[in-house]
């Protein structure tokens, strides 16, 4: 089964908002409420966002929200810092076969 | 605080088997979580490879070209992966990690990652 899909780079100025898409289909993204997001900064390990489409973990600001319609989650960052400059990656349960994919990853640019 | 730690060999040859060690503090293995690895090739997107639980269930990736085993030492608290007959497609950065809940929770803990190179 294909990774999710994301787009290779998204930018925006300090203070607005961005919005990442994740594309799946109707067998990962579309059919479970598993959606997940991550933030890498260079050279570091991931770290947990999002969970189950719209769940923080303790500690992520609200200005990281997500959401989902239909085989496609979003993820969106709002009041842009300069420290949101990382790659974003999404991450679906695709059941008992596949169980778990990735998308490609999305390079965040703040400018 | 759960701290996980990936150990190894940093270079390994083609066709040979790579072989990396998670291990975990400041808890026990022994709960209700699945222990998972995956990578991530330089300048790619990360890559599941699969999970364990402490009794020793198993999840895999099955697009993977390599045969993969994970297996779990509960004596030592660590998981451990092996991953044989590698090609240089298996260089990447390898993460240890814990799934939240189940294999369908996201992964709330990671290791620092071991860089893993495969070449003659």
């Amino acid at each position: 089964q294909s990774a999710l899909t994301q787009p290779r780079s998204v930018s925006g100025s300090p203070g607005q908002s961005v919005t990442i898409p994740c594309t799946g289909t109707s067998s990962d993204v579309g059919a479970y409420n598993y959606v997940s997001w991550y933030q890498q900064h260079p050279g570091k390990a991931p770290k947990l966002i999002i969970y189950e489409v719209t769940n923080r973990p303790s500690g992520v600001p609200d200005r990281f929200s997500g959401s989902k319609s239909g085989d496609t989650a979003s993820l969106t960052i709002s009041g842009l810092q300069a420290e949101d400059e990382a790659e974003y990656s999404c991450c679906s349960y695709a059941g008992g076969y596949t169980h778990v994919l990735f998308g490609g990853g999305t390079k965040l640019t703040v400018l | 605080q759960l701290h996980l730690q990936e150990s190894g060999p940093g270079l390994v040859k083609p066709s040979e088997t790579l072989s990396l060690t998670c291990t975990v503090s400041g808890d026990s293995i022994v709960s209700y979580y699945q222990w998972a690895w995956i990578r991530q090739p330089p300048g790619k997107g990360l890559e599941w490879i699969g999970c364990i639980d402490y009794a020793g269930t198993t999840y895999y990736n099955p697009s993977l070209q390599s045969p993969v085993t994970i297996s779990v030492d509960l004596s030592r608290n660590q998981f451990s992966l092996k991953m044989r007959s590698v090609t240089a497609a298996e260089t990447a950065v390898y993460y240890c990690a814990r799934h939240l809940g189940s294999v369908a929770g996201g992964v709330d803990y990671w290791g620092q990652g071991a860089r893993v190179i495969v070449s003659s």
